[in-house]
Formats: structure tokens, C-alpha cells, sequence
């Protein structure tokens, strides 16, 4: 167990709503990501975090914004959700310097009717 | 553009059999290739490559790196019904700290 939570797992809105999902680490780690998966995509990074207040766009940013305010916590925001944005979104970590493995949360289900 | 390629998408076998995945990749700056196992839930991590050549083995797994022709093999042998599960295949890029994700192979194995 990696120590990260994500919340909520399931959620549903409607389109149009702003919905935020949460990360948080025990872990101390540096870096943070969120990443969303769909079927016949593997994982594709969303944004990451290197640091408070530090953070940098992945491939597929269009239409999401993060934000981190405390080591532990990495906030990703849908500032107005589309059905193109129902998809399982993942959030890892990683301790930098020599080490690339990334430790995996459980995983949001999101569903943008 | 950094790419990652996996094949096959899909593979069904029987138990006991022996398989094959494969990743090969096309990236800026290689720093290390990871495998994960990919059940109904979150990525588990299995290995990490950064050397050609070199075998990492874990009971029946077992995977390993040719950095000449840009991929890696895993290798899964008496396969069991507990192998099921979605194989990622990820690559580090040097200086970026991120990872750059293959498809995932499908890996159905039947009793």
C-alpha cells in the first residue's frame, strides 16, 4: 500500500458542472500526477505537480486544472465537465532523484452525463 | 512526440501456456522502461529496466531490455488463471521525471 487515497471513487454529474477530485499522499513525496484512462489508451497524463505550487501540463490538459496547496494534498478541477471527460482518473507518486517508479491510488470512476 | 507501442492489444491462452508481451518505444531522451500489472483497480508495479541485456525475474515473470532496437519483452511462463490482467508498459524520460504510457495488452488466461 503506497499510502494515497483518492476521493471520491464514484461520482456522476451532469454536464456543465464543475467537479473536483481529490489526492492525498502520507508519503511525503515529491511529485505528484493525475492521469485518466480509457479504453484502448493505456494511461495518459493529465497534469503533475513537482512540488507546492509547482505544477506543469501532460498531454491531455485541455479542460482540467490542479492545484497544490500542501505536500500531501493534489487537487484536480473540471471547471466544466463534458461527457468526453468520463473516464477512471488515477493518481500517483513518485520520491524523484534516481527513482522513476510511480505508486498508483485507486482510482475515480467518473461518469459526465 | 514521445510513443510507446504495446502487441499485441489482446491475447487469450490456456493455462500453463507460456507468453510473450512486447513494448517498443520511440522516445527523446531513455532513462528506464517500467512494466505494471493492471488487475480491476489500480497499476501494481513489476519491474524497471534501465540496462540492455540484463534479465529481471520475478518467480514467473521475467522481462528484459535491448536499448539497440528500443523494446522490451515480458515473458510470463505456466501461465495461471491469476496472470489475468492488463500489462502497461511505461517509459521514463531522462530530466522529466514523468512516464509515457503503451496501451496495455489484454491478457486473458482460461482454465
Amino acid at each position: 500500500d503506497a499510502g494515497i487515497t483518492q476521493s471520491p471513487r464514484h461520482k456522476v454529474t451532469e454536464t456543465g458542472t464543475p467537479v473536483t477530485l481529490r489526492c492525498h499522499q502520507t508519503e511525503n513525496h515529491r511529485y505528484m500526477y493525475w492521469y485518466r484512462q480509457d479504453p484502448g489508451h493505456g494511461l495518459r497524463l493529465i497534469h503533475y505537480s513537482y512540488g507546492v505550487k509547482d505544477t506543469d501540463k501532460g498531454e491531455v490538459s485541455d479542460g482540467y486544472s490542479v492545484s497544490r496547496s500542501k505536500t500531501e494534498d493534489f487537487l484536480l478541477t473540471l471547471e466544466s465537465a463534458t461527457s468526453s471527460q468520463t473516464s477512471v482518473y488515477f493518481c500517483a507518486i513518485n520520491s524523484g532523484g534516481a527513482s522513476d517508479t510511480q505508486y498508483f491510488g485507486p482510482g475515480t470512476r467518473l461518469t459526465v452525463l | 512526440e514521445d510513443k510507446v507501442v504495446q502487441s499485441p492489444l489482446s491475447l487469450v491462452v490456456h493455462e500453463g501456456d507460456t507468453v510473450t508481451l512486447n513494448c517498443s518505444y520511440e522516445v527523446t531522451n531513455f532513462r528506464s522502461l517500467l512494466w505494471y500489472k493492471q488487475e480491476k483497480k489500480a497499476p501494481t508495479f513489476l519491474f524497471m529496466l534501465t540496462s540492455s541485456g540484463i534479465e529481471k525475474k520475478s518467480g514467473r515473470l521475467s522481462s528484459i531490455l535491448d536499448k539497440k532496437e528500443l523494446f522490451s519483452i515480458l515473458n510470463i511462463t505456466a501461465t495461471q488463471t491469476g496472470d489475468s490482467a492488463v500489462y502497461l508498459c511505461a517509459v521514463s524520460i531522462q530530466g522529466a521525471q514523468k512516464l509515457v504510457f503503451g496501451q496495455g495488452t489484454r491478457l486473458t488466461i482460461n482454465p
